[in-house]
């Protein structure tokens, strides 16, 4: 069966700290890799695609894929309270698998 | 971010009753999905379709039919709901199921109680 595990949580971070959320997948032929973030009682948005080994940056943001260790990670920088929400990993092999989610909460 | 609205919202209805629920895109999007959210559980994908039409299944499709008649609409029919399909749903939809252009856009999903 092919799943998507991330760090269970929940992980808390004080306001101007780095967040850091990791992602292992199982599937080997997966090709893409999403961050999802989701607050209470709305729906994913999305952060987040990679494709290619390395790190792909947007604003505080870092995406890391390593295919050889079928790792994904999420970093965020100067953590603000705004960023407050459950975080999805996600895996595709033409058919996307999630991860339970990460809950960070962002403490003033 | 991909137009996608959910209808209804919010539902509340009872045990063997049937149950539709519709998802509208106005993006094009030839791949529409239906998800379900529990606690503990993460997001399980129910069906998928891949053109009007044409659907497939997913890891927890018992108990649910789905329908394509138009590229912008995906219905979720519940024959006969039960208890343990009380959940939230969420309907996605992408332009391909290739990189780069397989990234799925949610709706605002629909808050569904059986009792």
């Amino acid at each position: 069966q092919k799943e998507v595990e991330q760090n269970s949580g929940p992980l808390s971070v004080p306001e101007g700290a780095i967040a850091s959320l990791n992602c292992t997948y199982s599937d080997r032929g997966s090709q893409s890799f999403f961050w999802y973030r989701q607050y209470s009682g709305k729906s994913p948005e999305l952060i987040m695609s990679i494709y290619s080994n390395g790190d792909k940056e947007d604003g505080r943001f870092t995406a890391q894929l390593n295919k050889a260790s079928q790792y994904v990670s999420l970093l965020i920088r100067d953590s603000q309270p705004s960023d407050s929400a459950t975080y999805l990993c996600g895996g595709s092999n033409y058919k996307l698998t999630f991860g339970k989610g990460t809950l960070l909460t962002v403490n003033p | 971010d991909a137009g996608i609205t959910q209808s209804p919202r919010h539902k509340v209805t009872e045990t063997g009753t049937p149950v539709t629920l519709r998802c509208h895109q106005t993006e094009n999007h030839r791949y529409m999905y239906w998800y379900r959210q529990d606690p503990g559980h993460g997001l399980r994908l129910i069906h998928y379709s891949y053109g009007v039409k044409d659907t497939d299944k997913g890891e927890v499709s018992d108990g649910y039919s789905v329908s394509r008649s138009k590229t912008e609409d995906f219905l979720l029919t519940l024959e006969s709901a039960t208890s343990s399909q009380t959940s939230v749903y969420f309907c996605a939809s992408s332009y391909s199921r290739s990189p780069p252009t397989d990234t799925q856009y949610f709706g605002p999903g629909t808050r569904l109680t059986v009792l």
